[in-house]
């Protein structure tokens, strides 16, 4: 299986700490994409990085990219309540299609 | 823009009926749609991409023949859960691929469609 593994695969925190999920993949990756998933709803998608990339930042939100490693990680700065959610990653390996590889996901609890 | 929209959003049903479930790019034509399936308290996996006009590619282990796609318009993919049993209970979601700036092509995701089978 091409798919990727998170962890932790749970965790919890207080508001206004920092929270940082990692993600691992397998094989060489034309971007990778991280969403957020509320309860039984559908995925948003946070924010995407290139393979060439190596740091990006949106918001509060701060994504690594580590190609020799494949690994990548999300930083959440500042949580709130409303953070709480479950974060994917997902690689893009190119092809004729974008095909989408989900890693595991992390369940993520702000305690306000 | 680029919005996603699943019908139903959930649907319960009886072992041994079929269920269709709509996706639909409401202000983008989308070429290319894929379908995930999402058990409880896991990951999404990819079942199949959707092509407009042409017959879709399904993951290995996907079984073509019980769930039919049909992506008859560029707006428009339609997803058959045919003879239904409570195993293929799930959150169903569908994605759109749409341009975005650069080479790739993001994806926009629909709700999810909640079936149950019972």
């Amino acid at each position: 299986s091409q798919q990727g593994e998170e962890d932790p695969q749970a965790l919890s925190i207080q508001e206004g700490e920092n929270a940082t999920m990692n993600c691992s993949y397998k094989t060489s990756i034309n971007n990778l994409q991280w969403y957020r998933q509320n309860s039984g709803r559908g995925l948003v998608h946070l924010i995407l990085i290139r393979s060439n990339e190596r740091e990006k930042h949106s918001g509060r939100l701060r994504v690594t990219l580590d190609t020799s490693k494949k690994s990548s990680s999300l930083l959440i700065t500042a949580s709130r309540a409303a953070d709480t959610a479950s974060y994917f990653c997902a690689t893009v390996y190119g092809g004729a299609t974008n095909k989408l590889i989900f890693g595991t996901g992390t369940l993520l609890a702000v305690q306000p | 823009g680029a919005v996603v929209s699943q019908h139903p959003s959930w649907v319960i049903c009886k072992s041994g009926t079929s269920v269709k479930i709509e996706c639909r790019s409401l202000d983008f034509q989308a070429t290319t749609m894929f379908w995930y399936r999402q058990f409880p308290k896991q990951s999404l996996m990819l079942m199949a991409t959707s092509n407009e006009g042409s017959k879709a590619t399904y993951e290995q282990g996907v079984e073509k023949d019980k769930f039919l796609i049909n992506h008859a318009s560029l707006t428009l993919s339609t997803l058959t859960v045919t003879s239904a049993h409570p195993e293929d209970s799930s959150f169903y979601i569908c994605s759109a691929e749409g341009q975005a700036s650069g080479a790739y092509n993001e994806q926009f995701f629909g709700p999810g469609t909640r079936l149950t089978v019972l």
